[in-house]
């Protein structure tokens, strides 16, 4: 079955660090990743995606990917945190569907970023 | 660009009554629009997936005669919840994919329904 894991329901991280959210894929194909992140009542906000080429994608707010195809990994990465990073983060894979496709979603990964 | 625009935001409704959700693509047209719902903290449910002009294709155990998904134009599609019962109470969010195969999908504000 094809499906999108994120193993950490949240991720606590102090500003000015780095962060990293994980996200592993399990499709057939080649798989096409997304990152996106959700503020309270708020609908979802790309912040990057990988199709193809690079195995690093750079995306909005300073967010950049590292797509892993021995490990199925493509998380989801950040130098520097700030306080206003703090929302849920979702990873996605497109899945070929009726006339084009659709995204599973991971579970999310609630990130909080402290001063 | 690439805006999606939903309405009402916020709706409360008794039980048993019917509420339409609208979805609209602002400044592009939109082939494919999708139908999630969302539980606190959760993520994202695929209800259904509506092609303009021909009808929705529902996920399984979506009730499609309860949850009406209706793809008019290019630019607008609608879900009705009827028959609205309490654990219908949910966040409701769409999202459209452009006609040019970006692969994108862009993503409503979403709605939060209340049945009381």
């Amino acid at each position: 079955a094809q499906s999108v894991a994120q193993p950490e329901d949240q991720v606590n991280v102090a500003e000015g660090n780095p962060l990293t959210v994980k996200c592993t894929y399990s499709v057939s194909g080649n798989p096409y990743l997304f990152w996106y992140v959700q503020y309270p009542n708020r609908g979802l906000q790309f912040l990057l995606k990988y199709i193809t080429g690079d195995n690093l994608v750079k995306g909005s707010y300073g967010f950049e990917a590292e797509f892993n195809k021995s490990q199925t990994s493509f998380h989801l990465k950040k130098p520097s945190a700030l306080v206003s990073d703090s929302a849920l983060y979702f990873c996605a894979v497109r899945v070929y569907y009726n006339q084009g496709g659709k995204l599973i979603f991971g579970q999310g990964t609630e990130l909080s970023v402290k001063p | 660009g690439a805006v999606v625009s939903q309405h009402p935001s916020r709706v409360i409704c008794k039980s048993g009554t019917s509420v339409k959700i609208e979805c609209r693509s602002l400044d592009f047209q939109a082939t494919t629009m999708f139908w999630y719902r969302q539980f606190p903290k959760k993520s994202l449910m695929l209800m259904a997936t509506s092609n303009e002009g021909s009808k929705a294709t529902y996920e399984q155990g979506v009730e499609k005669d309860k949850f009406l998904i209706n793809h008019a134009s290019l630019t607008l599609s609608t879900l009705t919840v009827t028959s609205a019962h309490p654990e219908d109470s949910s966040f409701y969010i769409c999202s459209a994919r452009t006609t040019g195969g970006g692969y994108e999908q862009y993503f409503g504000p979403g709605t939060r329904l209340t049945v009381t």
